[in-house]
């Protein structure tokens, strides 16, 4: 099945500072999402973002299907960005439906 | 707010015990899925259904049950609970099979003593 593997495992941040989290996928995608886990542990979608390039805010993602990697900037950081980054991808099942399968994460930490 | 409910959101019981989380997608949304979470580990996915059909599994135990009703809303049933069980149990729901974004409710937080 497809391997998504994301970098860096963790990072610490100045509030303030900017950062790119890199997710990289061992087969091609067509169905990629980034999420955020808060400290509650709720999954917040971020962007669903197949390819190209999505700008939310102070998020942006970039994700480029062909060369199988997807980027999430996040710009200016806040204490409130902290969590876990989530990218997941799709793996066909036998039945060709698809169903996500998440990377290891990027535990952020952003200190005041 | 995703728009996917989950209930209950915390769950204490004991080992051998047999619980049901429940979840109820999105309007309109035709595929769940349950992934489960133990404390700081990745998503592992468990089960899928589309439209009431089972349609793919995970690494889901054989004491773990689900199913889809016909009002779309879905059961996981968990049996003779182990403390390995104890986890952060999230539902998702998108809107077909394939190709659409999956939105994840709030979870349901297991702890089996």
């Amino acid at each position: 099945g497809i391997q998504v593997e994301q970098s860096p495992p963790d990072l610490i941040l100045q509030e303030g500072a900017n950062s790119t989290l890199r997710c990289n996928f061992s087969d091609s995608v067509n169905n990629l999402q980034w999420f955020h886990q808060n400290p509650w542990g709720q999954l917040i979608n971020l962007f669903y973002i197949p390819s190209g390039t999505k700008q939310n805010g102070r998020l942006s993602a970039t994700t480029v299907a062909t060369e199988r990697y997807s980027l999430l900037y996040i710009s200016s950081s806040q204490t409130t960005d902290s969590g876990v980054y989530f990218c997941a991808g799709p793996l066909i099942s036998n039945f060709g439906n698809e169903k996500l399968t998440f990377g290891t994460g990027t535990r952020l930490t952003i200190i005041p | 707010d995703s728009g996917v409910t989950q209930t209950p959101k915390h769950l204490i019981t004991a080992t051998g015990q047999r619980v049901t989380l429940r979840c109820s997608p999105r309007s309109g949304d035709l595929s769940v899925y349950w992934y489960q979470q133990s404390l700081d580990q990745g998503l592992q996915f468990l089960i899928q259904y589309y439209n009431g059909e089972e349609r793919a599994k995970g690494n889901i135990l054989e004491r773990f049950s689900a199913q889809q009703f016909p009002d779309l809303h879905s059961e996981l049933n968990l049996s003779s609970l182990e403390l390995g069980d104890s986890a952060l149990y999230f539902c998702a729901s998108s809107r077909d099979r394939r190709n659409t974004e999956a939105f994840f409710g709030q979870g349901t937080r297991l702890t089996v003593v």
